[in-house]
């Protein structure tokens, strides 16, 4: 019983690089989310796709890009890495949008960037 | 907009003895719901419950229970006879209405329990 996974755990960026960060998730779920959290922030929204086809803006986007590839995956891209995204990423997924839906979250991925 | 606050940064307490992790929340409206997530040193973090703004009766699961209280906009976590696996950061997060994807966190409460 997989949930929500994550790759890579870890990453070391130089300044300037671009990546990506994968995230799957085998609950059927509509709604995936990713999510930064950063020390004494708590987490904040970075994109969100309610369902299959359509991605949103979350509190915290700029630097970033998605894409819903399907039901089951939803990637978050760095195009041009920068030190203040060092962070630890989290992708999360739930049934669908709003109505207080459970939101279920990956492993995370460690991200620094030099 | 939506807020949550968890004022106690890091709380120690010893091995079997009870603590209180508490949860201020704000929000206009009048539909919302409530979660608390447990971040264990492993770094995943856990649902552990989800209360709607309409059913104030407190809930009790194990050595866990929670306090709603919406006169006081609180949603506090009682853990009972605490253990060495409590040991976690536990964060509290509210969303509004029915078709919010804004998940809105607290900064966390670090609980250490020493053995």
């Amino acid at each position: 019983n997989a949930g929500v996974t994550q790759t890579p755990k870890f990453q070391v960026l130089k300044t300037g690089q671009s990546m990506t960060l994968q995230c799957a998730q085998d609950m059927n779920h509509n709604s995936m989310y990713w999510y930064r959290q950063d020390p004494g922030m708590g987490l904040r929204l970075i994109y969100y796709s309610a369902s299959e086809g359509t991605t949103d803006k979350g509190e915290v986007p700029n630097g970033y890009n998605v894409s819903r590839l399907n039901k089951r995956e939803f990637s978050l891209r760095l195009e041009s890495a920068a030190p203040s995204q060092t962070s630890v990423y989290f992708c999360a997924s739930s049934e669908a949008r709003g109505w207080g839906n459970i939101q279920y979250f990956g492993a995370g991925t460690r991200l620094s960037v030099l | 907009a939506q807020k949550v606050t968890q004022a106690q940064t890091e709380i120690s307490v010893v091995e079997k003895e009870d603590v209180t992790l508490d949860c201020v929340y704000e929000t206009r409206d009048t539909t919302y719901y409530l979660f608390w997530y447990k971040q264990p040193p492993s770094g995943e973090l856990v649902f552990l419950i989800r209360r709607n703004s309409f059913d104030e009766q407190n809930e009790i699961s194990g050595r866990y229970s929670w306090n709603f209280q919406k006169s006081t906009s609180s949603f506090n976590f009682t853990i009972t006879a605490s253990q060495v696996v409590d040991s976690a950061v536990y964060f509290c997060a509210l969303t509004e209405g029915a078709g919010s994807y804004q998940l809105t966190f607290g900064k966390g409460t670090k609980l250490s329990v020493i053995p």
